[in-house]
């Protein structure tokens, strides 16, 4: 069966301070990934998201970066983070056959900045 | 673009009870999805029911149910029996069908479902 793990869970980081934050999905090959983001008191936004090893998109522009070194890890990073970068950070996947699939969502990481 | 509206920021319901949740969208597509999302404490995000908008039929998976009207671009979710485990944050969903692999949902501001014992 498919799992998708991401980390860290929490993560208390000072402004201005480098961000990496992990995801990785085991049981599938060449899935679609995904970096949304949930602020207080709000719906998910997607932030990026990878079709492939290498192919990133970005929906909104912002302080973040996505990067997709293997197929099954995506990862989401930021030089210098912003107040603003705050948030509720869910990585998720979804297979590319079939319009419509579900899309699969990791556990999430808490980030606040300080 | 499109929009998703949730106009009940808190709703509760008494355990073994039926509660109704309210979702209206807004889309000039003909073509496009709907979900709703149940996000626990635990924050873990879990799909609860899809609707495919050329479905005319309803959609059901056990205690839940959704009454989707395209017309009137609305989409509630009906929870049957009401257990303290649906206790959740409750978000609706839009997804164009012609997004590919930018599986992009556009969310509504979600629910927050209390269950009274």
């Amino acid at each position: 069966s498919q799992t998708i793990h991401q980390w860290p869970a929490t993560l208390v980081q000072p402004v201005g301070s480098p961000l990496s934050l992990e995801c990785t999905v085991e049981g599938t090959s060449n899935p679609n990934l995904y970096w949304y983001r949930q602020a207080a008191g709000r719906g998910l936004q997607l932030l990026f998201y990878s079709v492939g090893i290498g192919q990133i998109s970005s929906e909104v522009p912002q302080n973040l970066s996505a990067s997709r070194p293997q197929d099954r890890q995506f990862i989401l990073s930021s030089k210098k983070l912003l107040l603003s970068d705050s948030g509720f950070y869910l990585c998720a996947w979804r297979p590319k056959t079939g319009i419509g699939e579900k899309l699969f969502f990791g556990s999430g990481t808490q980030l606040s900045v300080l | 673009a499109q929009t998703v509206t949730q106009s009940q920021p808190e709703m509760s319901v008494q355990e073994a009870e039926t509660v109704t949740l309210s979702c209206t969208y807004d889309t000039s597509e003909s073509d496009y999805y709907l979900f709703w999302y149940k996000q626990p404490p635990s924050r873990q995000m879990i799909l609860v029911i899809r609707q495919e908008a050329y479905k005319q039929q309803n959609a059901t998976e056990n205690r839940f149910s959704v009454n989707f009207q395209k017309a009137a671009k609305s989409f509630s979710l009906k929870i049957s029996d009401s257990q303290l485990g649906d206790a959740a944050m409750y978000f609706c969903a839009y997804r164009s069908g012609s997004g590919g692999s930018n599986y992009k949902l556009t969310f509504g501001k979600g629910t927050l479902l209390t269950v009274n014992p």
